[in-house]
């Protein structure tokens, strides 16, 4: 597509429950970041990914947040056991493997635990 | 680690006003700064950008220098619009190609 796409753009769940957030990203862009927007908050680094491989997962906020990238493209975050406080906008952005260049942002997934 | 500071917002200005919003940050190495905006109901995009110390990035009338010196990425607009209502994030590129933001500033322009 011409653009980041992620699925769902709205998730309800119950506390307790596994969701998996799915993210699309710019064909050819090797880089691949998560974030999260909480309400009033800015936005908190999860995890990026060069290719397949993840340098950095020191975002990831307990060890029931997990992500995955296969083939170099579509990527999913996994959210196992989900409580309120993961309540949250879930963004994703793809760019080119080079420092400078511009982050797309897709439109992202609200999630909702209740 | 790498870190960007921004001022709390919102800022609340006149339309035709002078905007500025301050931006630091803490990086080892040479980072690349930029601005990126959400307007209401949109996803976030590029505003501006810089690469290297002493660049100034520039779009839709607004400008932001990079300043090495004071460690500073001030994003400024000498007459802002109703329409330049959104939320303003503060980002720089490490290099590890991290993306790393400032938790934003809201700037809400009356007519």
């Amino acid at each position: 597509g011409a653009g980041v796409s992620q699925s769902p753009s709205n998730k309800v769940t119950e506390k307790g429950k596994d969701v998996e957030l799915r993210c699309d990203p710019i064909s050819g862009h090797t880089a691949l970041y998560w974030y999260r927007q909480s309400l009033g908050q800015g936005l908190e680094f999860l995890i990026y990914f060069q290719g397949n491989s993840a340098p950095d997962k020191s975002g990831l906020p307990s060890d029931r947040f997990s992500a995955e990238r296969t083939g170099g493209s579509v990527s999913t975050l996994t959210i196992q056991r989900t409580q309120q406080e993961d309540s949250a906008v879930y963004l994703c952005a793809s760019s080119v493997n080079w420092r400078n260049t511009e982050a797309f942002f897709g439109q992202g997934t609200r999630l909702t635990v209740v | 680690g790498n870190s960007v500071t921004q001022m709390e917002g919102p800022v609340t200005l006149s339309e035709e006003a002078f905007l500025t919003i301050n931006c630091t940050y803490t990086a080892t190495g040479y980072p690349s700064l930029f601005w990126y905006v959400q307007y209401p109901g949109e996803g976030l995009q590029l505003l501006l950008k810089a690469t290297k110390a002493d660049d100034k990035g520039s779009n839709k009338g607004f400008e932001a220098t990079y300043r090495k010196e004071t460690t500073s990425f001030h994003l400024e607009k000498g007459s802002v619009q109703v329409s330049d209502s959104a939320v303003y994030f503060c980002a720089l590129s490490d290099n590890t190609d991290k993306l790393i933001f400032g938790t934003g500033t809201r700037l809400q322009v009356f007519p």
